[in-house]
């Protein structure tokens, strides 16, 4: 059964501290890799999307590395700011259907002032 | 730049009630998907769709039914509210990035 397993579950940090977030898939084959920040009572936005030829992609302060041959995943904050509180969900995709998305249950992630 | 609008955000159905959630996107997007989010857990999927008179079952589509009639709106019907469906309900479009709507909680009572 295709898995998305997150770590930690929660993390506390204080402001302009940097953090990572952790993924790991058993998700086989596998197309590509999606990280999502999802605010409190709003969907989930996307953050990054890798295929298995990326290593790393960057969005601003965000930075997700994508080993594929272990099947783990990060994402990396780099000075951390208030609004970057919310919950960070790591999605695999397996090729074919609209319907091969595995979601992980998230990191919920609170950035101290 | 509406992106994808979900309708209502919180509704309260007695059990046996039915009722539908709006989702209507003004992107375009051919696919389109319904997701439920119970606490701790990731994003199951419901139904999908990838054009207007196509939809196909997820994962967890018992207790459901979808229609899709044009490439702009894609409704969510629930049959016989169970407690079970207790949950937050986000609608989808899209293809690489997904684009969700803002959500809608449901609580079965």
């Amino acid at each position: 059964k295709n898995q998305v397993e997150q770590s930690p579950q929660s993390l506390i940090i204080l402001e302009g501290k940097n953090c990572t977030l952790q993924c790991n898939y058993t998700v086989s084959p596998f197309s590509n890799l999606r990280w999502y920040k999802q605010d409190t009572g709003r969907g989930p936005v996307s953050l990054t999307i890798m295929t298995f030829s990326e290593n790393t992609k960057s969005n601003g302060r965000y930075t997700a590395t994508l080993d594929a041959d272990t099947k783990q995943s990060s994402l990396h904050i780099t000075a951390s700011q208030l609004s970057d509180s919310a919950s960070y969900i790591c999605v695999v995709s397996a090729p074919g259907s609209a319907r091969q998305l595995t979601f992980g249950s998230g990191t919920q992630l609170t950035v101290l002032p | 730049n509406a992106g994808v609008t979900q309708t209502p955000k919180f509704r309260i159905l007695k059990i046996g009630q039915s009722m539908t959630l709006q989702c209507t996107q003004d992107m375009n997007h051919n696919y389109m998907y319904w997701y439920r989010q119970d606490p701790g857990m990731g994003l199951k999927l419901i139904y999908y769709s990838v054009g207007a008179g196509i939809t196909d079952k997820g994962e967890v589509p018992n207790g459901y039914n979808v229609s899709r009639s044009t490439t702009e709106d894609f409704p969510l019907r629930l049959e016989l509210a169970a407690p079970s469906q207790t949950s937050v309900y986000f609608c989808a479009s899209g293809v690489g990035p997904l684009f969700f709507g803002s959500g809608t909680q449901l609580s079965v009572l």
